[in-house]
């Protein structure tokens, strides 16, 4: 076990570009979460899979933000024309279903849009 | 909606010292409750947690009691350490759905030698 990964960790990108991030979970685990997290803020939530199915998604989540779990493995998090007010940290999370209160985080992908 | 409320910090100590930061929090239902870490450079990790009223987390010399009657659950240690410097986020959720996390804004501490 391996714990959740994520790729890349840094991204600076400018602004009206489009970013995608990856997210691998820990292997047996089937819920997998998107969290962001800005400076001196707590991670907020922005979408939940089930397997391959997205079942909840945050108010937060715009509609420039697209997420998917193909095949209910590794996730990716796009973000379509960015703004500066996407500068945050993009964390991930991962839990199975026998103990979905245990969630396990990756390290994050920084993003930062000039 | 649900929500968590902890102490602002930051918090600096001395070793030894004893640790509280507060939590509080709102929330529909029973929720369960969750004290996260992250140190410097580091991702998320799970430090304790309990699921029901009354019960204590514990992990690594830090403890928690979850008390419905104040919502709170206030993290402590007895003597801290310099390696025990961190930022410290209070978390709950609730059964049903997706059990997403809701965290608080974080306390970070510092502890000199």
């Amino acid at each position: 076990d391996t714990g959740v990964s994520q790729d890349p960790r840094h991204k600076i990108t400018k602004r009206g570009q489009n970013v995608t991030f990856r997210c691998d979970p820990i292997s047996e685990h089937n819920r997998l979460y998107w969290y962001r997290q800005t400076l001196g803020q707590g991670p907020e939530f922005l979408t939940y899979f089930q397997n391959e199915a997205q079942l909840e998604k945050s108010r937060l989540l715009s509609d420039r933000f697209s997420a998917e779990r193909p095949k209910g493995s590794f996730s990716t998090l796009e973000i379509q024309r960015t703004e500066q007010g996407d500068s945050a940290m993009y964390l991930c999370a991962s839990s199975s279903s026998g103990r979905t209160y245990e969630q396990y985080f990756g390290p994050g992908t920084r993003l930062t849009v000039t | 909606g649900n929500s968590v409320t902890q102490m602002e910090g930051p918090v600096t100590l001395s070793e030894e010292a004893f640790l509280t930061i507060n939590c509080t929090y709102t929330a529909t239902g029973y929720p369960s409750l969750f004290w996260y870490v992250q140190y410097p450079g580091e991702g998320l990790q799970l430090l304790l947690k309990a699921t029901k009223a009354d019960d204590k987390g514990s992990n690594k010399g830090f403890e928690a009691t979850y008390r419905k009657e104040t919502t709170s659950f206030h993290l402590e240690k007895g003597s801290v350490q310099v390696s025990d410097s961190a930022v410290y986020f209070c978390a709950l959720a609730t059964q049903g759905g997706s059990e997403k996390l809701v965290f608080g804004k974080g306390t970070k501490l510092t502890v000199n030698p």
